[in-house]
């Protein structure tokens, strides 16, 4: 079984400074693949980056990076440069195998102070 | 093109009546999932399908179901409902390519409320 924990309920960061979320997740797989939703008071859920777990470089997408330790079975998000519309809820999630069955995990609130 | 379509947005029913939700996936995507999100239980996987056959399930109970039409579209059922089935219920579809991991699509969601 698959599992994703995130130990952050809640984290606030000011506007332009750089937050990092957490996240573990665990698995007995060598092929997945692990991703941030963004999910904003809306309910849209929103690809934010994605990481594939045979790749060691580390993603990036504009303001947002990951930091992946494989060893460590690791995955952190960092915002940089944070902006209100960053505020939401941020969930990690895992994907392996064939199939779309994503396993999330209970998801951090950002709040973003102007 | 067009994004992921559920219906309706929001329902309200009570305990022991069934709901059908419905979902309609990115043209060209064969590949629909459902998930359901609470505020205890967080975001859980019901199951996924893709050309008309379940291909993964998630751990509920048998009163919560699903189909797939030719068209890709799907549809959720759920009999015999209870308070904690009130929940937000997502789907999400991807094109799934045969190459390399694809990206799901979530619509927005149809927010149940059960009585």
């Amino acid at each position: 079984a698959q599992t994703v924990t995130q130990s952050q309920p809640e984290m606030s960061v000011q506007e332009a400074e750089t937050v990092t979320l957490s996240c573990t997740y665990d698995t007995s797989e060598s092929d997945y693949y692990l991703f941030w939703y963004k999910q904003p008071p809306s309910r849209q859920m929103i690809l934010v980056i994605r990481q594939e777990a045979y790749k060691q470089q580390n993603a990036t997408e504009n303001r947002f990076s990951v930091n992946f330790q494989k060893a460590a079975k690791s995955f952190s998000l960092k915002i940089s440069d944070s902006q209100l519309g960053d505020a939401a809820m941020y969930f990690c999630a895992l994907v392996v195998g064939y199939g779309n069955k994503l396993v999330f995990g209970a998801g951090t609130i950002l709040r973003v102070k102007s | 093109k067009a994004g992921v379509t559920q219906t309706p947005r929001y329902l309200i029913k009570t305990r022991g009546q069934q709901v059908t939700l419905s979902c309609s996936p990115i043209s060209g995507h064969r590949s629909v999932s459902w998930y359901q999100q609470t505020p205890g239980q967080g975001l859980q996987f019901l199951f996924e399908y893709f050309s008309e056959t379940q291909r993964n399930k998630g751990n509920f109970p048998g009163r919560f179901s699903g189909r797939q039409f030719s068209n890709s579209r799907s549809e959720m059922n759920v009999s015999t409902l209870e308070l904690g089935d009130s929940a937000l219920y997502l789907c999400a579809s991807s094109s799934d390519s045969a190459s390399s991991y694809n990206e799901q699509f979530f619509g927005p969601g149809t927010r149940l409320t059960v009585l």
